[in-house]
């Protein structure tokens, strides 16, 4: 079975500081990684995506992923946080055959002024 | 910019009503998706859709229903609404390995 971990269900960080939202996957094949935001009492919004390529991927906002393939990762980075960064989180993955998203629990962000 | 639309933000209905949450994508895109969200469980995969009258379950479809009679509408059915279906609701679109969603209904049943 698919399945995506989120092990961290809240995470604060200082205004400034760099942050890291963690992702980890089990899929069956090489599947295409996502991270997505949401504001409260709104949709998701696409930040980035990995489907092939550079291991680094820079998105909206700011943010940033790294793939680890040997340790099945996706985290999210971002050098400086805001808090305007403050919302929940989503990682996300897809198999490069189909078109179903599997998703993580959630992350939520606090930037601390 | 694909803009994908739902009926309403807000619903409060009653144990036991049809309910019918509407979802409207203006890209012409093919694949169309309903997820529930609720707290400390994600996303998680109703029903999707990848055209016209097609359907598949995804990894929750009991207790709701599906259709999609035209390609930019993609509506989900309770049935019979029942309290443990309180709950967001998220609609999004897919095209070229990404999904688009929606700004979401929150339903409660009471």
């Amino acid at each position: 079975a698919q399945s995506v971990a989120q092990p961290e269900d809240q995470v604060n960080v200082a205004e400034g500081n760099p942050l890291t939202v963690k992702c980890t996957y089990s899929v069956s094949g090489n599947p295409y990684l996502f991270w997505y935001v949401q504001y409260p009492n709104r949709g998701l919004q696409f930040l980035l995506k990995y489907i092939t390529g550079d291991n680094l991927v820079k998105g909206s906002y700011g943010f940033e992923a790294e793939f680890n393939k040997s340790q099945t990762s996706f985290h999210l980075k971002k050098p400086s946080a805001l808090v305007s960064d403050s919302a929940l989180y989503f990682c996300a993955v897809r198999l490069n055959t189909g078109n179903q998203f599997y998703f993580g629990t959630g992350t939520s962000l606090t930037v601390i002024p | 910019d694909v803009k994908v639309t739902q009926s309403s933000r807000y619903l409060v209905k009653r144990t036991g009503e049809k309910v019918f949450l509407e979802c409207v994508q203006d890209m012409d895109h093919e694949n169309m998706f309903w997820y529930r969200q609720d707290p400390g469980l994600g996303l998680r995969l109703i029903y999707f859709s990848y055209d016209v009258k097609m359907k598949e379950k995804g990894d929750i479809p009991e207790g709701y229903s599906v259709s999609r009679e035209k390609k930019e509408r993609f509506s989900l059915i309770l049935e019979s609404a029942s309290t443990n279906q309180t709950s967001m609701y998220l609609c999004a679109s897919h095209y070229m390995s990404r999904q688009y969603f929606g700004p979401g209904t929150r339903l409660t049943v009471t």
